[in-house]
């Protein structure tokens, strides 16, 4: 089974830097995404991870430890339109490899303040 | 950049009836997807569907849940006797091979079962 873990909840500033760590415990593992979601609207790919290290990609990286199960999403220059949830989600390796369904987090509510 | 289609935005049914959810994946993508989620909770796995067939399912994804590609471009979620509980935006995906292709997702439709 899948077991990812998020904050429910951050609030940072304008301007500012936030991290959004996750966490997972999985039976497989084939890769780590972010995902952003405003209110009411689909997911949109922000970033993928499938081996350690550090991803960037303009004002957002995204980072991955698979020994400790572990990834977090960098935003910098923070901006009022960053409000928004943002959903880690872990794709399973099966054995067919056919589904590699995606299993999300819970996501993070980020709330960018003035 | 391609996108994925999904009609209609908004369906309002009454419980016991049948809805019908369509998707027009992106062309050249290969493996489809629903997911749903309900009002406040995360995204939720419910079936993938790769050559013509369903490839993994849920637990959520019972006999009430169907799936088809009637043609090369639509892929639709039959949902029979609808139930409150199904209340949910259930949100279409497609990915291309290789990677982290593709988990585009569509901008969903609300479904409201009364």
């Amino acid at each position: 089974g899948q077991n990812i873990d998020q904050p429910t909840e951050m609030t940072a500033t304008e301007g500012a830097i936030v991290q959004i760590n996750c966490t997972y415990q999985t039976s497989g593992f084939n890769g780590l995404f972010w995902y952003q979601q405003h209110a009411g609207e689909a997911p949109t790919f922000l970033s993928y991870n499938v081996l350690d290290g550090l991803e960037e990609k303009g004002r957002f990286s995204s980072f991955l430890s698979r020994s400790k199960g572990y990834s977090y999403l960098l935003l910098k220059e923070l901006q009022m339109k960053d409000s928004a949830s943002y959903l880690c989600a872990v794709r399973d390796r099966l054995s067919n490899n056919a589904g590699n369904m995606l299993t999300f987090g819970g996501g993070t509510r980020l709330m960018v303040k003035p | 950049e391609p996108e994925v289609t999904q009609t209609p935005s908004h369906q309002v049914t009454q419980m016991g009836q049948e809805v019908i959810l369509r998707c027009v994946p992106i062309s050249n993508h290969l493996y489809f997807y629903w997911y749903r989620q309900i009002l406040g909770q995360k995204v939720e796995f419910l079936v993938s569907f790769y050559n013509n067939e369903i490839s993994e399912k849920s637990e959520i994804f019972d006999d009430q849940f169907s799936v088809e590609r009637p043609d090369g471009s639509n892929f639709t979620l039959k949902i029979r006797s609808t139930k409150l509980e199904d209340s949910a935006m259930y949100f279409c995906a497609s990915k291309g091979t290789g990677g982290h292709y593709g988990y585009t997702f569509g901008s969903g439709t609300r479904l409201t079962v009364v």
